[in-house]
């Protein structure tokens, strides 16, 4: 078990709904980063906090949004939901800001109708 | 752009076999790589990592500059070893990875 965690495991919504997903990271791991896997796109990176500043953005679309909290745990509020925004969501936490070994979440399984 | 390339989206060996998962990838200088691997419905889990050079269940990789290669390589598949597996690098002054396309890789008793 890498430690993280994420809840809710599954998570099923109408188009144009919010949710929140929530991600524990590793005990005394300062970075969190949220992926997207889907069908067609893979595995792609949305965004990193580290310590709770916003660190990189990567192909994050502007109704999604995310939050690191002082505690360390992190957020990734999703709206105006659309049916192409079903897909596994993974939180992965490291130790620091640089190239350390990322380890992930078992994923939050969204589903849009 | 760094980018990496996963060439087979299937594998298919049967147990016992030699299995190689290809990876190539775009990156000028030393690049950091990773392997992970997703059983079933699990999360993703590093498998190995270049820089460590270490062999998990038996499982190595080399990483070869010349080719921009970092093949993924077992002596003898068991059928344990059926997942996805994926190859990933961090950008140059990133921490993010970009992961291949992914292998799904099965084993055939």
């Amino acid at each position: 078990d890498s430690g993280v965690t994420q809840t809710p495991k599954h998570l099923i919504t109408a188009t144009g709904q919010r949710v929140t997903l929530r991600c524990s990271p590793r005990s005394g791991d300062l970075s969190v980063y949220w992926y997207q896997q889907s069908l067609d796109q893979g595995l792609q990176f949305l965004i990193q906090y580290y310590n709770g500043e916003e660190r990189a953005k990567g192909n994050i679309l502007e109704r999604f949004s995310a939050q690191q909290f002082p505690d360390l745990h992190s957020e990734l509020n999703l709206s105006s939901l659309e049916l192409g925004d079903s897909a596994l969501y993974f939180c992965a936490s490291s130790a620091s800001g640089r190239t350390d070994t990322q380890y992930f979440g078992p994923g939050t399984r969204l589903t849009v109708l | 752009a760094q980018r990496v390339t996963q060439p087979e989206k299937l594998l298919s060996v049967f147990k016992g076999a030699p299995v190689e998962l290809k990876c190539n990838y775009s990156y000028s200088g030393s690049p950091e790589l990773f392997w992970y691997v997703q059983y079933s419905r699990q999360r993703l889990q590093l498998l190995l990592r270049h820089i460590s050079r270490e062999s998990i269940k038996g499982f190595t990789a080399d990483l070869n500059k010349g080719e921009t290669s970092f093949h993924l390589k077992k002596p003898f598949a068991q059928e344990e070893d059926s997942a996805m597996y994926y190859c990933a690098l961090p950008p140059r002054g990133a921490q993010k990875l970009v992961f291949g396309q992914g292998t799904r890789l099965t084993i055939n008793p």
